[in-house]
């Protein structure tokens, strides 16, 4: 059965801290997606990034990377110099969907609540 | 803003009753999806329909149901409605098949309270 595990409920940093939110993920399937998603205060869900399981290159968007390793079956995501705007709460998801396929339903963590303090 | 829109934001209503939460999904999607956000379960998915069609169900009550109408806009109705309904409902939509993308594009939810 598809699960996401986020095992940090919260997390407190100082403004300009580094900070890595854990995601473990367990599937079946060889071939799945994984997210990770913003909820800010304001509630709605912002995307930030898709990575397949073919995939295992880290990727890096300016202060935000993302290190996905199968073996571990990990995904995490670390914001570096973080800021106050970043205080929310971080989801990650996976997805057995495939390319064309029938459905993208996700299955999320329980997320992680990251407050920023100044 | 992503495009998928949702209504009404906020709604509050009485234990046993009724109410619709509707959703728009973005331009071109024919896909329509329904999660449940609550304290205690987390981010449920409930049910997806692909152009018309349901094609995918979750955790959804029998006291719930959903439909996606032929302009593509979707409901999702909750009835004999209990505390414990009280929860974020978000409606996401994606693009399906040749052009899937992989992304969900969220709405701002309808907060539900039951009092």
């Amino acid at each position: 059965a598809q699960k996401v595990t986020q095992a940090q409920t919260e997390i407190s940093v100082v403004e300009k801290e580094d900070v890595t939110l854990d995601c473990v993920y367990e599937t079946r399937d060889t071939t799945y997606y994984l997210f990770w998603y913003k909820q800010p205060p304001s509630g709605e869900l912002v995307f930030l990034i898709r990575r397949n399981s073919f995939d295992e290159q880290n990727e890096i968007s300016g202060r935000y990377s993302w290190n996905f390793q199968k073996s571990t079956s990990s995904f995490n995501f670390t914001i570096t110099a973080s800021q106050v705007v970043d205080s929310a709460v971080y989801f990650c998801a996976l997805s057995e969907a495939e390319y064309g396929g029938a459905t993208n339903k996700l299955i999320f963590g329980t997320g992680t609540l990251l407050a920023v303090q100044p | 803003d992503s495009g998928v829109t949702q209504t009404p934001k906020h709604l509050i209503t009485a234990t046993g009753q009724r109410v619709t939460l509707r959703c728009s999904p973005r331009s071109g999607d024919l896909s329509v999806y329904w999660y449940q956000q609550s304290l205690d379960q987390g981010l449920q998915f409930l049910i997806q329909y692909y152009n018309g069609e349901e094609r995918a169900k979750g955790n959804i009550l029998e006291r719930f149901s959903a439909q996606q109408f032929p302009d593509l806009h979707s409901e999702l109705n909750l009835s004999s409605l209990e505390l414990g309904d009280s929860a974020l409902y978000f409606c996401a939509s994606s693009v399906e098949g040749t052009r899937w993308t992989g992304e969900l594009f969220f709405g701002e939810g309808s907060r539900l309270t039951v009092l």
